[in-house]
């Protein structure tokens, strides 16, 4: 069992918005450590999406969002194209644990 | 542009040791705030963190594979190395590094991620 929890599948038709909730606790995004996003699409390894909550790096997308309050955060993707179906991890810090992942969330494109 | 790449056995028998080496280029790992980590995923299941060594040589594990973790860093041959003792076959995984960003020590993200390295633990 993951330490930050995801919702194991999100689905929505092309151009529809979806959002990935990623929650915690007080010893890692409620301790107001940084949450970020990583999609892997099959057989790839994981590209980071979104870093600090909020920031996408360089090439990303700005379909893709992220956001954070209290013990959660959230990944949005608007405007979903067949080229967004992956799974998604949310990773944070967590005082105890160090790194930590959540349990991934597989997105479909209907 | 930063690369990574794994490189080690893709074949293990239980109770022995496994010894994984990440061959970098595109940074030094001796400026503030880079690190290197290493992630393992079973197959069809989560990625899961194993531990991270920084520039300054600081390190952290994951606390319940602490005890058969250990990371080491060479920054002239550029390679990081991990080592889990004790193989089982719940190890079976591909095992990833990853170039980490210290933007707030010791909090970090990975923005650069090598192709993976596939382990099977089997007699």
């Amino acid at each position: 069992q993951s330490v930050l929890t995801q919702p194991p599948s999100v689905s929505g038709a092309p151009g529809q918005s979806i959002t990935i909730s990623c929650t915690g606790d007080r010893s890692n995004i409620g301790a107001g450590n940084d949450v970020h996003w990583y999609q892997q699409l099959p057989g790839t390894a994981p590209k980071l999406v979104i870093y600090r909550n909020i920031n996408r790096p360089s090439g990303v997308p700005d379909r893709f969002s992220g956001s954070q309050a209290g013990i959660s955060a959230s990944l949005a993707i608007t405007g979903l194209r067949p080229e967004d179906e992956a799974d998604y991890y949310c990773q944070s810090y967590d005082r105890s644990l160090s790194g930590v992942f959540g349990g991934g969330t597989k997105v479909t494109v209907l | 542009q930063v690369t990574l790449k794994e490189s080690g056995p893709t074949l293990v028998k239980p109770t022995q040791s496994l010894t994984l080496t990440c061959t970098f280029s595109g940074f030094s790992l001796t400026s503030s705030g880079e690190g290197v980590a290493w992630i393992r995923q079973p197959p069809g299941k989560a990625l899961e963190w194993l531990t991270v060594i920084y520039w300054d040589g600081d390190d952290r594990y994951s606390p319940s594979l602490r005890s058969r973790l250990t990371i080491t860093k060479d920054t002239a041959k550029k390679q990081v190395v991990l080592t889990m003792t004790n193989m089982d076959p719940l190890d079976t995984a591909t095992y990833y590094c990853a170039h980490t960003v210290v933007f707030w020590h010791p909090q970090f993200y990975m923005d650069s991620w090598g192709q993976g390295t596939p382990v099977t633990v089997s007699s």
